[in-house]
């Protein structure tokens, strides 16, 4: 089972900043990696898959990057609706593995 | 518009079954792998299983495997995750997802509770 290892645990920062979310994974996922996000109550929402691919309707400020093991998302100036939980996910191997998430959290 | 709707959740107690179901609408579930992901409270998601597009090949996590099992009815643009034998650590909030370039439509989610 690929162990994806997602940091920082928690992120605060202000509206404005740049966040910067890792992911790592403990073998090559080549570049099926994922990222979404998560608010209460609600389903996970897609924002990036095959590493960089920004899903339909994902606001520009949401980038990803990397590749084999090393990935990273990026937003580049926060939004007050950006504040939620980041997961990454592989579906590179079965079984497919999600990190334990990122919270983002208003500094 | 493309949606994927949950339902069968409730309150069972450990060992008994319960069946959920994934209605599609706006789009073939039949041309689309789909997944189960649950989320228990207070901690993070969990992929359950996967069932391909042919119908045939299904993938599940090791935690669920053997008491789980996926599948579906074109006919009602259905999907299904049949459990068996749960445990009160299979207390969790259940989403179905279609996959496309990634995860890309989800249901809101069917609470299922294992309690005694």
């Amino acid at each position: 089972e690929i162990v994806l290892t997602q940091s920082p645990a928690t992120l605060s920062l202000s509206p404005g900043e740049r966040a910067t979310l890792s992911c790592r994974a403990s073998q090559s996922v080549s570049g099926y990696l994922a990222w979404f996000q998560l608010k209460p109550g609600q389903a996970p929402r897609l924002l990036i898959y095959d590493a960089s691919n920004a899903a339909p309707g994902i606001p520009a400020r949401f980038s990803g990057s990397g590749s084999e093991t090393d990935f990273t998302l990026t937003i580049s100036s926060l939004e007050p609706e950006d504040f939620a939980v980041y997961y990454c996910q592989q579906r590179s191997n079965w079984p497919v593995t999600f990190g334990q998430g990122t919270r983002l959290e208003i500094k | 518009q493309e949606q994927l709707e949950e339902s069968g959740g409730g309150v069972v107690q450990p060992g008994r079954s319960l069946r959920l179901s994934c209605a599609a609408s706006g789009f073939t579930a039949s041309r689309f792998a789909m997944h189960w992901v649950r989320q228990a409270p207070g901690k993070g998601l969990e992929w359950v299983g996967v069932i391909l597009y042919d119908g045939r090949n299904k993938h599940y996590a090791d935690s669920v495997n053997g008491r789980f099992t996926i599948s579906r009815d074109n006919s009602k643009n259905t999907v299904y995750l049949q459990m068996n034998s749960l445990r009160i650590d299979d207390s969790a909030v259940y989403h179905c997802a279609r996959e496309a370039t990634g995860a890309d439509v989800w249901g809101k989610g069917t609470t299922v509770i294992v309690s005694s």
